[in-house]
């Protein structure tokens, strides 16, 4: 079964330095999602992606993130200058459906610690 | 606006016991309801999902989850736990048609006790 495939699994930086975090959504899917789970907290939304652009963002999204899609296949969120916390785990999740039936496939996530 | 309140963070059932994990929400619209699974180190994982078609919804290893408007509840229960069912379940709700966004409740962490 195809997969939403995420790289690093693991991401260490110093606060002050930018990560791009990485994405694979599955091939056929339009829709694509960003969400972190600060440890021992809930799943939050940060920003979906569809047609090349950003169609909703949380106001956790702000001006130090930032997602693109650079190819037919990637999907990457960045960060400019991390801050500590910003240390939680990144989920990706894609859908090929417009809706809210639509199941996301979540990656397995990259756990970022920034230090 | 759109939230799911889960009941207990931590629940704890013997092998070959009823599982019962509650869920409640709150939706303006009419509400899609999922229950996903994490696993240790792993993503979340769809178990199963409410779409207005059956209120008695069957999902991936045995559980079920029943949609009752009445009581805004959406419990994900299994007859008979087994160790492998041991991990995070959270509950997450979606508005209608156009509003794919998942809100999330704060998880329930089942442990299985041999």
């Amino acid at each position: 079964e195809p997969e939403v495939t995420q790289t690093p699994s693991h991401q260490v930086t110093q606060m002050g330095q930018e990560v791009i975090l990485r994405c694979v959504p599955i091939s056929n899917h339009l829709y694509f999602y960003w969400y972190r789970q600060i440890l021992g907290q809930k799943v939050e939304f940060l920003v979906s992606f569809y047609n090349n652009e950003i169609s909703e963002k949380s106001e956790i999204f702000d001006d130090q993130f930032s997602v693109e899609r650079p190819d037919g296949s990637n999907f990457t969120l960045k960060i400019r200058s991390t801050k500590l916390e910003d240390s939680a785990m990144y989920f990706c999740a894609s859908t090929n459906l417009q809706g809210g039936n639509s199941p996301l496939h979540f990656g397995n996530g990259t756990r970022l610690t920034v230090t | 606006a759109q939230s799911v309140t889960q009941l207990g963070s931590h629940v704890s059932v013997s092998e070959g016991a009823l599982v019962l994990l509650r869920c409640n929400y709150s939706s303006s619209v009419p509400p899609y309801l999922f229950w996903y699974v994490q696993y240790p180190n792993q993503g979340l994982q769809l178990l199963l999902k409410y779409t207005s078609a059956a209120t008695l919804v069957k999902g991936i290893n045995g559980f079920e989850a029943e949609f009752k408007k009445s009581e805004t509840s959406f419990h994900l229960t299994k007859p008979s736990a087994h160790m492998s069912d041991a991990a995070e379940y959270f509950c997450a709700v979606s508005g209608a048609f156009g509003n794919e966004k998942l809100t999330f409740g704060t998880g329930t962490r089942l442990t299985i006790i041999p």
